[in-house]
């Protein structure tokens, strides 16, 4: 079955870089776009960015300049990467399945997420 | 960037009550709206997409409507296993936008 899985830091110094993991199963990468959310206090869910089945990737320019979304097809992983991070980006940063359906962009399998505190 | 503006914040309902939540895009979105429902503690799950289509294995007392930049989604004969934040989305356009949520609870 589709199961995707976080996996990163709990604690992150401001100003630092923060990088999670998301592996998959039960699908290929090669297949679906995987997507990257962030639930945070401030902000509440928020769309950061996305790499398609091709490989090729589009950000929410609020992260641009500081965001990158990679992945290894040969491990099923999905890699996001931060830089420059303050206290305001603490939050569950969730990896997300595409659901491919033509014409939408649909989050249809979660993962349980990874909590970023952000903090010195 | 399109705005999803939710409402209520909150909303208290009693077992087997029919509740209605609220999502306004600043723009037309023309039915590009996706409805996700949060469990304590637990990541967002798909209720409903083009604004009124079931996602597979939701109940049927689930349903969505709207049109233009107002869009509704209603919870018929409210169970406990119900009780949740719910939210918006937006995929019309890029960057996708969410609603700030509704919490739901039993009264």
């Amino acid at each position: 079955q589709v199961q995707l899985k976080e996996t990163g830091p709990g604690l992150v110094q401001p100003t630092q870089t923060l990088s999670i993991t998301c592996t998959v199963s039960g699908f290929s990468l090669t297949s679906y776009y995987m997507q990257w959310v962030r639930q945070t206090p401030g902000k509440g869910l928020e769309w950061m960015g996305f790499i398609r089945s091709g490989g090729s990737t589009e950000y929410n320019s609020e992260f641009k300049s500081r965001l990158s979304i990679s992945r290894d097809t040969s491990k099923n992983q999905v890699f996001l990467k931060m830089n420059s991070l303050k206290t305001e980006d603490t939050g569950v940063y969730y990896c997300a399945r595409d659901q491919g359906l033509p014409g939408t962009v649909l989050f249809d399998y979660w993962g349980q997420g990874v909590m970023v505190t952000v903090s010195s | 960037d399109i705005q999803m503006t939710q409402s209520p914040a909150s909303l208290s309902a009693s077992l087997g009550e029919t509740v209605t939540i609220e999502c306004r895009a600043s723009e037309d979105i023309y039915n590009g709206l996706a409805w996700y429902q949060q469990k304590p503690g637990k990541s967002p799950q798909l209720l409903i997409y083009n604004a009124n289509s079931l996602h597979t294995g939701v109940p049927s007392r689930f349903s969505g409507s709207g049109s233009g930049t107002q869009y509704s989604l209603k919870i018929n004969s409210l169970q406990s296993e119900d009780v949740a934040s719910y939210f918006c989305q937006q995929y019309y356009n890029y960057p996708l936008t969410f609603g700030s949520g509704t919490k739901l609870e039993i009264k």
